[in-house]
């Protein structure tokens, strides 16, 4: 099956500067896509999601970017802080289109360094 | 009741025994979704229910393998003759099916180690 990928496996941040986390997909019939965080020993828990039709969406020092020209998507982190450190995973499905599970990449690892 | 909740949160278990895990969705929930994810790895799908109704199972599924939904609410995992592979994180997942997207809300998760 088609896979969701991420570009990097470990990202460092300073604690109070901006993170990006990067993602490429290549099912284009997907139309819907979530970031998780997942910390150590918990399960992920959803962040923001975004559907196809739009290009980005922003949350509580969040932002999701999703560019389906070249089947990118990003999160963005503003004022990074200790709490976010965190494995990120992206995930992908069709909607309502059918195909309900969700297909996770092998995750980013984002540390914030006091 | 405001998550996914799972239970055991940890099994450790005998090659050959079986096991069973437990999942209980946020109510009104009417899909159910379990997965695995070993470490380093993103959860992988497993079955999901649309209440009763089992309605999507991963070739990653073996015969081993069999879950439940009975009444629509709570689900159970079981793993049967378990093998050391199996040793894995067992997620749950719940959604409402119906308005723009069925977000996933995940539980705790169940680790298993097989020995």
């Amino acid at each position: 099956g088609e896979n969701v990928g991420l570009h990097l496996p470990t990202l460092s941040v300073q604690e109070g500067d901006n993170s990006i986390i990067n993602c490429a997909y290549s099912n284009s019939a997907s139309d819907y896509f979530i970031w998780y965080k997942q910390e150590s020993g918990k399960g992920p828990q959803f962040i923001i999601d975004i559907r196809s039709n739009m290009d980005k969406r922003q949350g509580q020092r969040v932002t999701v970017l999703l560019n389906k020209t070249v089947k990118h998507l990003s999160l963005q982190i503003a004022a990074t802080q200790p709490g976010d450190s965190a494995v990120y995973f992206c995930a992908e499905n069709m909607g309502h289109f059918g195909n309900e599970k969700l297909t996770f990449g092998t995750g980013t690892r984002l540390t914030i360094i006091p | 009741d405001t998550g996914v909740s799972q239970n055991p949160r940890h099994k450790i278990t005998k090659r050959g025994q079986n096991v069973t895990f437990r999942c209980d969705p946020i109510s009104e929930h009417n899909r159910l979704y379990w997965y695995r994810q070993t470490l380093g790895q993103g959860p992988e799908f497993l079955t999901y229910f649309q209440n009763e109704a089992q309605l999507e199972k991963s070739r990653l599924l073996s015969d081993r393998f069999s879950a439940e939904r009975p009444k629509g609410s709570f689900s159970t995992l079981e793993i049967q003759r378990t093998e050391q592979g199996d040793s894995a994180m067992y997620l749950c997942a719940s959604s409402f099916e119906g308005g723009r997207a069925d977000t996933q809300y995940f539980g705790p998760g169940t680790r298993l180690t097989v020995l």
